[in-house]
């Protein structure tokens, strides 16, 4: 089975951009999560997905949104980049969400520059 | 204060050694999870838990609901067992994840 993979796997951008990030689940899961981790606030949870609809969101400005597909697949969006988005953003997969067992991507390294 | 906490920060032992890294959080949860990040990002999802204790090979994870606390146990650490070990947990309605803020191992040859 494959596992979660993300695209792309490092970006570079300049402040006031756009961006857009791809995660492909594990066949079979509905669930997908978004997570920010810097070197200052480690991990945070930025949003999950379950069925197309968005279930939970972390206090994150309107500039991170994001959307899920019939397929599962899941994109997340930063406008207006700011250099403190400078992180790796992770996604990760589920069955059914938080409760259940979570299966991480390599994540995408986003530079703002 | 943080709704996750870990203890210690950093950790450096000696190959072989028995380890412990321990997590205390706040808030009502439906699971604790543990993770393992290795240089490079990647986690891997190492022991999620409701109650009781988990063992896998040289790993062993155990948790106290009523104390709300969480042990992570390496015995005969290794080198390859160098990484940063996080400890999170998903709320009540199991849909948000809290992280805590890792535990930093380095296992001395």
């Amino acid at each position: 089975k494959a596992g979660v993979t993300q695209t792309p796997r490092y970006l570079i951008k300049t402040r006031g951009q756009q961006v857009t990030l791809s995660c492909s689940p594990i066949s079979g899961h509905r669930s997908v999560s978004w997570y920010q981790q810097t070197p200052g606030q480690g991990l945070q949870f930025l949003f999950e997905y379950f069925s197309e609809t968005q279930r939970n969101k972390g206090n994150f400005p309107g500039r991170f949104s994001g959307r899920q597909f019939s397929n599962s697949r899941s994109e997340m969006n930063v406008s207006t980049l700011e250099l403190g988005d400078s992180a790796l953003y992770l996604c990760a997969s589920s069955w059914g969400g938080a409760s259940n067992e979570q299966f991480f991507g390599p994540g995408t390294r986003l530079t703002v520059l | 204060k943080n709704e996750v906490e870990q203890s210690p920060q950093n950790l450096t032992a000696q190959e072989g050694e028995f380890i412990t890294i321990n997590c205390s959080y706040s808030v009502g949860i439906s699971a604790l999870h543990w993770l393992q990040q290795h240089p490079g990002g990647g986690i891997v999802s190492l022991f999620m838990l409701s109650s009781g204790k988990k063992k896998h090979g040289r790993l062993i994870a155990t948790i106290n609901i009523q104390e709300k606390h969480s042990s992570l146990h390496i015995t005969a650490s290794h080198p390859r067992d160098s990484a940063v070990y996080i400890c999170a947990v998903s709320d009540n309605y199991g849909q948000n994840f809290v992280f805590g803020p890792g535990t930093r191992l380095s296992v001395l040859p």
